[in-house]
């Protein structure tokens, strides 16, 4: 059982728009960053996201992150079948005093 | 070139013990905090370990805590994750993770090293 809740799967066609959602509480994404990471299968997973809605240099502006009170959220325009990956939210948690994750999220482009 | 490099997993028996590394290039290992997260093949990740830049502060997950201790060199840029008394459940891929600028969580992680805990 994860801290994080995040849907187990999204699917969206080609050039699409998709959201991941990341609901957490007060103590951890209610008063922290949220972090996300994209893994494909058998590989480490990497940073797309970082401090809620910054992105590393050499991610595609097509990656987008955004906070909402104890949520947090990713959302991938222009969709495209190498975007096929799991997805993982993370954020501090001052009340278990270490970082906690979502569940992932597999994306699929149908 | 930032890279962190695993090593040390293997197959061990219930009760066992075991010792992870995490060797790094490409970055000065002493200014930046440590992490070990684990994941179940076809799971999701769970946090392990961390440690500051020069090691006199630890912190662990309850489900290790008293088993597992997180330690580093910087003279030799490695990290370290002692794993004693070790159970099936803690079979998974350990990752190091470093906490970059873009903190407090990871900007870079190592490829993983299988540890599986059978008899």
């Amino acid at each position: 059982q994860s801290v994080l809740t995040q849907p187990p799967s999204v699917s969206g066609t080609p050039g699409q728009r998709v959201t991941i959602s990341c609901s957490g509480s007060r103590s951890n994404i209610g008063s922290n960053f949220v972090y996300w990471y994209q893994q494909f299968p058998g590989t480490a997973p990497k940073l797309l996201i970082y401090t809620n809605n910054q992105r590393p240099s050499g991610v595609p502006d097509r990656f987008s992150g955004s906070k909402s009170g104890a949520s947090g959220y990713l959302a991938i325009s222009g969709l495209r079948s190498d975007d096929e990956a799991d997805y993982y939210c993370a954020a501090w948690d001052d009340s278990l005093r270490g970082p906690v994750f979502g569940g992932g999220t597999k994306l699929t482009v149908l | 070139e930032v890279q962190l490099v695993e090593s040390g997993g293997g197959l061990v028996q219930p009760g066992g013990s075991l010792r992870l590394s995490c060797e790094v290039s490409g970055f000065t290992f002493s200014s930046y905090w440590m992490h070990w997260v684990r994941q179940v093949p076809g799971k999701g990740l769970v946090w392990v370990s961390r440690i500051n830049n020069d090691g006199t502060s630890t912190g662990t997950a309850d489900s290790v805590k008293g088993r597992f201790t997180i330690s580093r060199d910087n003279a030799k840029n490695t990290l370290y994750l002692q794993m004693n008394s070790l159970r099936p459940e803690d079979t998974a891929v350990y990752y190091c993770a470093r906490v970059g600028a873009t903190g407090p969580l990871w900007d870079y992680w190592g490829h993983g090293t299988q540890v599986t805990v059978s008899s």
